[in-house]
């Protein structure tokens, strides 16, 4: 099946610095990669929608400017966490959807980020 | 509103035993279903993913159903392991422009020995 990795896994960070987290389908090509965010006990949340070559769609609620994300390639997708404050501490998940297929999307592993 | 809606929110038994996991989810248009297992601090992981014309869906030891009338799916679980510990969610799918997922909360299975 598809592979898609996240690295890091996992990233402890000061408060007011900035985190890159990186997402890679590493045998297929992905032109949209979803951003999700997990609270303990809590179920995915979607945070936006990444196309290859254009600006991602975030969902209601989540701040474009503090949640950078940017697809550069069909294989790569990067969210930046920008001055990173406590309640940034999560665990961030990408998805990347199979061109081909109708709708299949396949997971990373996840990030879990620590704002001390 | 689109919704997915699982039940119980959690649910213990004992190595060995079955067990069945409800969904139903308001979701329109609909496109297909999912159920995903995901272990704690990991990732989900796809089990089954069915379209309207399908009723059920086998993966080894997971079997969903699905009836698309009543809207209504079920994951059941055959003579459970300690490795089936986990959430298992079920996840709807919309006929949208970028088939939107619409999460439910999961259930959490524990299995004891």
């Amino acid at each position: 099946g598809a592979v898609v990795s996240q690295h890091p896994s996992r990233v402890i960070c000061k408060s007011g610095t900035s985190v890159k987290i990186e997402c890679r389908s590493l045998d297929f090509q992905a032109t949209t990669m979803f951003w999700y965010r997990q609270f303990p006990k809590k179920s995915l949340m979607l945070m936006a929608t990444s196309n290859e070559g254009s600006k991602a769609t975030y969902e209601q609620g989540v701040e474009k400017d503090k949640f950078l994300i940017n697809h550069a390639s069909l294989t790569l997708s990067t969210l930046t966490v920008t001055s990173a404050h406590p309640e940034d501490s999560s665990f961030y998940i990408c998805s990347a959807k199979v061109a081909w297929a109708f709708g299949e999307q396949y997971f990373g592993p996840g990030t879990r980020l620590t704002v001390t | 509103k689109n919704q997915v809606e699982q039940s119980p929110q959690s649910l213990i038994i004992l190595e060995g035993k079955n067990c069945t996991l409800q969904c139903n989810y308001t979701v329109s248009p609909f496109s297909n279903l999912r159920w995903y297992k995901q272990d704690t601090g990991r990732g989900p992981v796809s089990l089954t993913i069915m379209t309207f014309s399908e009723n059920t869906k086998s993966n080894g030891r997971y079997t969903a159903t699905l009836d698309a009338d009543t809207k209504q799916s079920s994951l059941h679980i055959t003579a459970s392991q300690l490795s089936d510990s986990a959430s298992y969610i079920c996840v709807v799918s919309a006929m949208d422009s970028n088939y939107q997922l619409i999460w439910g909360a999961g259930t959490k299975l524990i299995i004891k020995p």
